[in-house]
């Protein structure tokens, strides 16, 4: 049962380099979002999908991308890392629209942009 | 746009101690209202939720209750454990723009001494 993983759990990289956070759930949930998590300031939405092929902007979307091309998976692509994108990235999904429905989270990618 | 306020950690308690955390909220229509739990290193995990007013929600000896005169969701433990030590996270969530989006408080860490 395994849920929401995320590749790779650690990160360092140098300014200017580019990744790929992944990200991939076996739920078939059709939402899926990406978060990252700064010491004091919470979870902000990066982007977010509510199926294979749609994406949508969160709060802080620049200097990220993100694609959708199938339920399963939703990766989230740095491509000119700067240090202020040093921080702990977190994926979820949800199942439904239903709004009494949780989400369930992957363990997280800490990146470190030097 | 919704909001979550909880209030600021740490919170440092002696076992069997009361705990609350308190919780307030901005939202239009009806939100659901969640708390998550984070445990060191991992990602947030649903602890109790509670979907409509006056609701209580309850697991592993954490409460909530749903307030809606008060637009609160105050989490609750009468008697913390050392293992309880943990980051705590209010959180809502609501249909934004045709999308359902969770909104997450800041978190407040808890930190039980034995």
């Amino acid at each position: 049962n395994a849920g929401v993983t995320q590749t790779p759990k650690f990160r360092i990289l140098k300014i200017g380099q580019s990744m790929t956070l992944q990200c991939t759930q076996d739920m078939n949930h059709n939402y899926m979002y990406w978060y990252r998590q700064d010491p004091g300031m919470g979870l902000k939405l990066i982007y977010y999908s509510v199926g294979a092929g749609i994406t949508d902007k969160g709060e802080v979307p620049n200097g990220y991308n993100v694609s959708r091309s199938t339920t399963e998976d939703f990766p989230l692509r740095l491509e000119l890392a700067a240090p202020s994108q040093t921080s702990v990235y977190f994926c979820a999904s949800i199942g439904t629209a239903q709004m009494n429905t949780e989400a369930f989270f992957g363990q997280g990618t800490r990146l470190t942009v030097v | 746009g919704n909001s979550v306020t909880q209030m600021e950690g740490p919170v440092t308690l002696s076992e069997e101690a009361f705990l609350t955390i308190n919780c307030t909220y901005t939202a239009t229509g009806y939100p659901s209202l969640f708390w998550y739990v984070q445990y060191p290193g991992e990602g947030l995990q649903l602890l109790l939720k509670a979907t409509k007013a006056d609701d209580k929600g309850s697991n592993k000896g954490f409460e909530a209750t749903y307030r809606k005169e008060t637009t609160s969701f105050h989490l609750e433990k009468g008697s913390v454990q050392v293992s309880d030590s943990a980051v705590y996270f209010c959180a809502l969530s609501a249909v934004s723009g045709g999308s359902y989006i969770p909104t997450f408080g800041r978190g407040t860490s808890l930190i039980v001494h034995p």
